[in-house]
């Protein structure tokens, strides 16, 4: 069975940083596309950053910079690291799985919080 | 970046009701796109992949349709766990969502 649970959310204050963990479980990260997709509180889903199995990296233009996306395949996890975080970036962070090479994301964790606030 | 547009943002309708939600492109993404199911507190749910796929699982009262830029979700006789938020997805360059669609009970 495939699972995503995302841990790492946290209250933080603005400038500092957080890294996001996701295990995944029932298949390979390293053999799968994936992504982080967020959601501001009582807002719309926004794609934050994309993994692809050869090593590509991608970014929405708010976190360029600042974000970091990695995976570790020996733990079958994907990260995110969030560096000088902001007041807008205060949202429910999920993993999703991408279904082959496309950007239809099948599989989500339930998320985490991250709260951005002084 | 290509800009998702839904409509309505809410509705309310009952059980047993044809419901229509409709999401435009900003350029063409051929049939590209995909529906969510959002509950409160919970991850989306895929229900319709490539405007007309659907997803395994999900049932038959979903349907979709569209090509271009026009596209609809239809859900073909309400049920009680339908009531939630729906949206719609563009998989044909970098992925952005629509709006999302808030369906109440009347």
């Amino acid at each position: 069975e495939v699972q995503l649970v995302e841990s790492g959310g946290d209250l933080v204050q603005p400038g500092g940083s957080l890294r996001l963990s996701c295990a995944a479980s029932g298949f390979t990260v390293s053999s799968s596309y994936m992504s982080w997709v967020r959601q501001a509180p009582g807002k719309g889903l926004e794609w934050v950053s994309a993994f692809y199995s050869g090593g590509t990296t991608y970014y929405a233009d708010s976190v360029k910079g600042r974000f970091t996306i990695s995976r570790d395949t020996s733990e079958n996890t994907l990260y995110l690291q969030m560096n000088s975080l902001r007041a807008d970036d205060t949202a429910v962070y999920y993993c999703a799985r991408q279904i082959g090479r496309s950007t239809t994301f099948d599989y989500w964790g339930q998320g985490t919080l991250v709260t951005v606030s002084s | 970046d290509i800009q998702m547009t839904q409509s309505p943002s809410s509705l309310s309708a009952s059980v047993g009701d044809r419901v229509t939600i409709t999401c435009r492109a900003s350029q063409s993404i051929s049939s590209a796109l995909n529906w969510y199911q959002q509950k409160p507190g919970k991850p989306p749910n895929l229900l319709i992949y490539a405007a007309s796929s659907l997803q395994s699982g999900v049932p038959s009262r979903f349907s979709g349709s569209g090509s271009g830029r026009d596209f609809t979700l239809t859900i073909s006789g309400l049920q009680p766990e339908d009531f939630a938020s729906y949206y719609c997805q563009q998989s044909y360059t970098t992925p952005t969502f629509g709006g999302g669609t808030k369906v109440e009970i009347k």
